[in-house]
């Protein structure tokens, strides 16, 4: 009865480093969302995925960023070199399906992610 | 543009007091709007919804928020604070429902704190 999961809790990296964020879904959710919450900020959207194809990345602030979904199941974000304005708590969430009416958003813990 | 607002990014009450958390909405068209709820360390939980059904919503743990068209509001209540109420709240707002805009567009929160 596992919940959506994203590992690291924390990571701390340096300017200029790669990072990879891991979200695990809700088992069976073909709906996944990445969030970006800043301090004192509310979360805000960064991607969508139906399946494994990205069907909103409209979020992404630059390309710098990727996601992907290569099975349906797993997602990973990856942020490559890293600025200290990337700081921020990286939300992950998952739905059954999509279409946010019906279908309620699930959120994990977050990655806490810091950059020095 | 479309965009969500919370009035308060503090709010203090005393328990056994009325809880009213502020949110308000700018768009044309009235969006699906969510209330979630996040405690330290814990991923978002979703505490109501309104999608355009009863204007008068019931939520968890003794929450309900009403819809206003005419105000453009969705104002979450609850008569009696708890101890365990304090948390910060967020009011997000859905305008989706074509294919690829399925996301949640987030107030910057509130942090509610009951003084005992």
């Amino acid at each position: 009865g596992a919940g959506v999961s994203q590992t690291p809790s924390n990571k701390v990296t340096e300017k200029g480093k790669y990072v990879e964020l891991r979200c695990d879904p809700i088992s069976g959710h073909t709906a996944l969302y990445w969030y970006r919450q800043s301090l004192g900020q509310g979360p805000e959207f960064l991607i969508y995925f139906q399946g494994t194809g990205a069907a909103d990345d409209s979020g992404l602030p630059n390309d710098r960023f990727f996601a992907v979904r290569p099975e349906g199941s797993v997602s990973t974000l990856k942020i490559q070199r890293t600025e200290r304005g990337d700081s921020a708590v990286y939300l992950c969430a998952s739905s059954l399906q999509g279409g946010l009416t019906y279908n309620e958003q699930f959120f994990g813990p977050g990655t806490r992610l810091t950059v020095l | 543009a479309q965009s969500v607002t919370q009035l308060g990014s503090h709010v203090s009450v005393s328990e056994g007091a009325l809880v009213l958390l502020r949110c308000n909405y700018s768009s044309s068209v009235p969006p699906y709007l969510f209330w979630y709820v996040q405690y330290p360390n814990q991923g978002l939980q979703l505490l109501l919804k309104y999608t355009s059904a009863a204007t008068l919503v019931k939520g968890i743990n003794g929450f309900e928020a009403e819809f206003k068209k005419s105000e453009t509001s969705f104002h979450l209540t609850k008569p009696s604070a708890h101890m365990s109420d304090a948390a910060e709240y967020f009011c997000a707002v859905y305008w989706g429902g074509n294919f690829g805009n399925e996301k949640l567009t987030f107030g910057t929160g509130t942090r509610l704190t009951i003084i005992p």
